[in-house]
């Protein structure tokens, strides 16, 4: 069964170093989504991203996060100098119709 | 704005219980519902998906039901096993394209 994939699925970083995190979407999806989640905290939506574009972002995405999706395959999260309050599980997921499909998670850990 | 609340935060039963999980939704104009599980620092593992038209979905020992009106879910586990312990998140889809709006979960320990 096809699925979502995320790589890596740990990182450690220094604060205000860039970051990009990566996920392979289902092929044959056509919506797709970044969410994180802080420990201990909710699942939160970051963005959506549709026909090579922003279809809606929250507030949390401000101008020092951005997505891409570079090749027709990937599609990344780029957070160009992070904070400490980044660290959190990072979800791509990738839509079929009414369902979500979520990948395994990058960890993100800033120090 | 859409707030999603589940109750209990956690929960411990012995093994073999029948369990509920509550999820309540402040709008009640969803499109769909949807119940996943967590294990710890683990991804999401979508369990059950109801269509704003359902009134409920089964897979094996589960079973959700959805009253969109009173802006309630539940999520039944049966003959709960030690294997079920892990958060269970809640879930809420707006509009078909939309994004996903979780509750916090509720994490659940089934004692041996």
């Amino acid at each position: 069964e096809p699925e979502v994939t995320q790589t890596p699925s740990h990182q450690v970083t220094q604060m205000g170093q860039e970051v990009i995190l990566r996920c392979v979407p289902i092929s044959n999806h056509l919506y797709f989504y970044w969410y994180r989640q802080i420990l201990g905290q909710k699942v939160e939506f970051l963005v959506s991203f549709y026909n090579n574009e922003i279809s809606e972002k929250s507030e949390i995405f401000d101008d020092q996060f951005s997505v891409e999706r570079p090749d027709g395959s990937n599609f990344t999260l780029k957070i160009r100098s992070t904070k400490l309050e980044d660290s959190a599980m990072y979800f791509c997921a990738s839509r079929f119709r009414e369902t979500q499909y979520f990948g395994p998670g990058t960890r993100l850990l800033v120090l | 704005k859409q707030e999603v609340t589940q109750i209990p935060a956690a929960l411990s039963v012995p093994e073999g219980e029948n369990l509920v999980l509550n999820c309540s939704f402040t709008d009640s104009a969803i499109y769909n519902l949807q119940w996943f599980r967590q294990d710890p620092g683990k991804g999401l593992t979508s369990l059950l998906l109801i269509q704003s038209s359902q009134r409920e979905q089964t897979s094996g020992r589960l079973n959700a039901s959805l009253d969109k009106s009173s802006g309630r879910s539940t999520l039944y586990i049966a003959a709960s096993q030690p294997g079920d312990s892990a958060t269970y998140l809640c879930a809420v889809d707006m509009n078909r394209d939309d994004k996903i709006i979780f509750g916090k979960g509720t994490r659940l320990h089934i004692l041996p």
